[in-house]
């Protein structure tokens, strides 16, 4: 079974808006990560947010992780068509990711 | 060069058929592991390995083998496909510690 569900299942926007997408889950982690994946590509690593941190930042992303409400979120602002994908979360206890079903985004030009 | 190879990257057989994916790494990393992607279903982990000698299933190992030939190479085998085993595989990799998966591009099986 999957960990974590991400939320909304699909997201379209204009470009220049920012995108937000959720992620919960079930039981307790080490870390939470998400991932971006082109179109039929394989999955690219776009940031780790550990259990004992709340927010992290990695250019145009920013992902927070509340472990009270079981939940993530990641960010994107300032979004450009090149942004258009599916996104991942992915939960990890014990090494193993478990991969949500994913937010597929479009960015309209 | 990419990091992370799968071999072939597209695969048509038929219902019974035997065949092996592979996957090859130069990141010199301890583990690997086997995704299939479904429409709708996101990843699920079919096997994984975290060193040569560590064998492992997953969520979904039935109908599937692995081999771990070397550090570098982790192959996973279909014994006798069937129609719904028709899916995108991806083999990934990734250090012991913090474990972000580097992924290769996939192959897309097609059992007819």
């Amino acid at each position: 079974s999957q960990q974590g569900e991400e939320d909304p299942q699909a997201l379209s926007i204009q470009e220049g808006e920012n995108a937000t997408m959720n992620c919960s889950y079930k039981t307790s982690i080490n870390n939470l990560q998400w991932y971006r994946q082109n179109s039929g590509r394989g999955l690219v690593h776009l940031i780790l947010i550990r259990s004992n941190e709340r927010e992290k930042h990695s250019g145009r992303l920013r992902v927070t992780l509340d472990t009270s409400k079981k939940s993530s979120s990641l960010l994107i602002t300032a979004s450009r068509a090149a942004d258009t994908a599916s996104y991942f979360c992915a939960t990890e206890l014990s090494y193993i990711p478990t991969f949500g079903r994913g937010t597929s985004l479009i960015v309209h030009p | 060069d990419a990091d992370v190879t799968q071999t072939p990257r597209n695969r048509i057989t038929k219902t019974g058929k035997r065949i092996m994916l592979e996957c090859s790494q130069t990141k010199g990393h301890d583990r690997m592991y086997w995704y299939r992607q479904d429409p709708g279903l996101g990843l699920r982990l079919i096997y994984y390995s975290f060193d040569v000698k560590d064998i492992n299933k997953g969520e979904i190992s039935d109908g599937y083998s692995v081999s771990r030939q070397a550090q570098a190479k982790f192959s996973l085998s279909l014994e006798s496909a069937i129609p719904n085993q028709t899916a995108l595989y991806f083999c990934a990799t990734s250090d012991s510690a913090p474990n972000e998966q580097y992924f290769g591009p996939g192959t897309r099986l097609t059992v007819t």
